[in-house]
């Protein structure tokens, strides 16, 4: 069974520092990986996704890979209290489904 | 990003009565769509795979006879919950996924529906 984990939170950090959220994964067949943002009572929304070891980044945000050891990481830089949402860390294997931790809570303090 | 429609975001029934959800892909074509399931404070639950043109495929646990899915077009899917009970209140979600560059799928959520059996 392919499970995905995160810290459940709550990650506080304070308006302009950076926020950094971890995601660990079991399948090594895993291709293909991504960061959703959730706010309260709305839907996921894709904010990184990432394929290759190494860094990726999008504004302030920045998704880093290692798949030797089955991790993958995202930074948020200069945050914001919009920022405050719940981040879903998700994993796919080629075609596959995706498989999704169980979200990391973050609040940006003002 | 892609944009994915949901309708309707919010629906009130009587218990017994049927609801149906449709997705839509406004600006791409979706092969695959997915319907997932969401109770308060809960990670999202996976509920079926929805191929265009053929039947969907269910995830353990998820009565398909309940749970009717249509993946009529690339466009639009529909999940019709029959015969509503309290039990079935939630957050219904939808995503499409998109062919992205570097031939990997994205998968985008539609807002969700939010339904609620009295």
């Amino acid at each position: 069974q392919k499970e995905v984990e995160q810290n459940s939170g709550p990650l506080s950090v304070p308006e302009g520092a950076i926020a950094s959220l971890n995601c660990t994964y079991s399948d090594r067949g895993s291709q293909s990986f991504f960061w959703y943002r959730q706010y309260s009572g709305k839907s996921p929304e894709l904010i990184m996704s990432i394929y290759s070891n190494g860094d990726k980044e999008d504004g302030r945000f920045t998704a880093q890979l290692n798949k030797a050891s089955q991790y993958v990481s995202l930074l948020i830089r200069d945050s914001q209290p919009s920022d405050s949402a719940t981040y879903l860390c998700a994993v796919k294997e080629g075609d596959y489904k995706l498989s999704f931790g169980a979200g990391t809570t973050v609040t940006v303090r003002a | 990003g892609a944009v994915v429609s949901q309708h309707p975001s919010r629906v009130i029934c009587k218990s017994g009565t049927s609801v149906k959800i449709e997705c839509r892909s406004l600006d791409f074509q979706a092969t695959t769509m997915f319907w997932y399931r969401q109770f308060p404070k809960q990670s999202l639950m996976l509920m079926a795979t929805s191929n265009e043109g053929s039947k969907a495929t269910y995830e353990q646990g998820v009565e398909k006879d309940k749970f009717l899915i249509n993946h009529a077009s690339l466009t639009l899917s529909t999940l019709t919950v029959t015969s509503a009970h309290p039990e079935d209140s939630s957050f219904y979600i939808c995503s499409a996924e998109r062919l992205a560059r570097g031939s990997y799928n994205e998968q985008f959520f539609g807002p969700g529906t939010r339904l609620t059996v009295l």
